[in-house]
């Protein structure tokens, strides 16, 4: 049952404290969406990487977020340091980049809460 | 500013009844997806459509995508109170496959 991994499921940490999100993508994918889901904002993507080269990263607040994919097996997102308006549902995909489109298959979330 | 943009935000409906979602931009889509979302989930994708004017049927879904590919709807005939979630609706328009996702709309399907 191939299915996107995403750790922690729950998140609670401070103000100013370093939090890392990690995610297994599917095997064989080579394409990995990282987004952030609020009530207010919706689904934004903040980076995504193929082939395990960030592709765009535009997204994300650069002086605290970082993305990076060290083997094809793992994806992190980094959040240093870390402020309450980062609260949030992270999400990561996969895809299999084919054609003229990528199908994105997603975890289940890591719900950060940053107090 | 959102590049897709979708109507209504929210819809609360009985059992029963049909209803159409939307999804709009000003922007050119190589393809549109739309994926369900429910509490406490990642977004599962329901389809994926490629040329203009196409019409996909899933049971008793059925997506659209604009002639222009600019635009897509997504029509529900009979609801379910299974059918209750947030639908999005996600496309590319850079030739990159950058997945980029709608606003969203919430629906709710009462017994």
């Amino acid at each position: 049952d191939a299915r996107v991994t995403q750790t922690p499921r729950h998140k609670v940490t401070e103000m100013g404290q370093e939090v890392t999100m990690r995610c297994q993508p599917i095997l064989g994918h080579n394409t990995v969406f990282w987004y952030r889901q609020t009530m207010m904002q919706g689904l934004e993507l903040l980076a995504y990487f193929r082939n395990r080269a960030p592709l765009d990263d535009s997204g994300m607040p650069k002086d605290r977020f970082s993305a990076e994919m060290p083997d094809a097996t793992l994806a992190t997102l980094k959040i240093q340091p870390s402020e309450p308006r980062d609260s949030a549902v992270y999400f990561c995909a996969s895809g299999l980049q084919g054609g003229s489109y990528t199908e994105a298959f997603f975890g289940q979330g890591t719900r950060l809460t940053v107090v | 500013t959102q590049l897709l943009e979708q109507s209504p935000q929210f819809l609360s409906i009985q059992e029963g009844e049909n209803l159409t979602v939307y999804c709009n931009s000003s922007s050119v889509f190589s393809s549109l997806q739309w994926y369900r979302q429910e509490p406490g989930e990642g977004p599962v994708l329901l389809v994926t459509v490629v040329t203009g004017g196409e019409v996909k049927k899933l049971k008793r879904l059925t997506f659209q995508f604009g002639d222009a590919r600019k635009d897509s709807s997504l029509h529900i005939t009979a609801a379910q109170p299974g059918d209750t979630g947030l639908y999005l609706c996600a496309g590319d328009n850079t030739g990159f496959q950058k997945l980029v996702f709608g606003t969203g709309t919430r629906l709710l399907v009462s017994p």
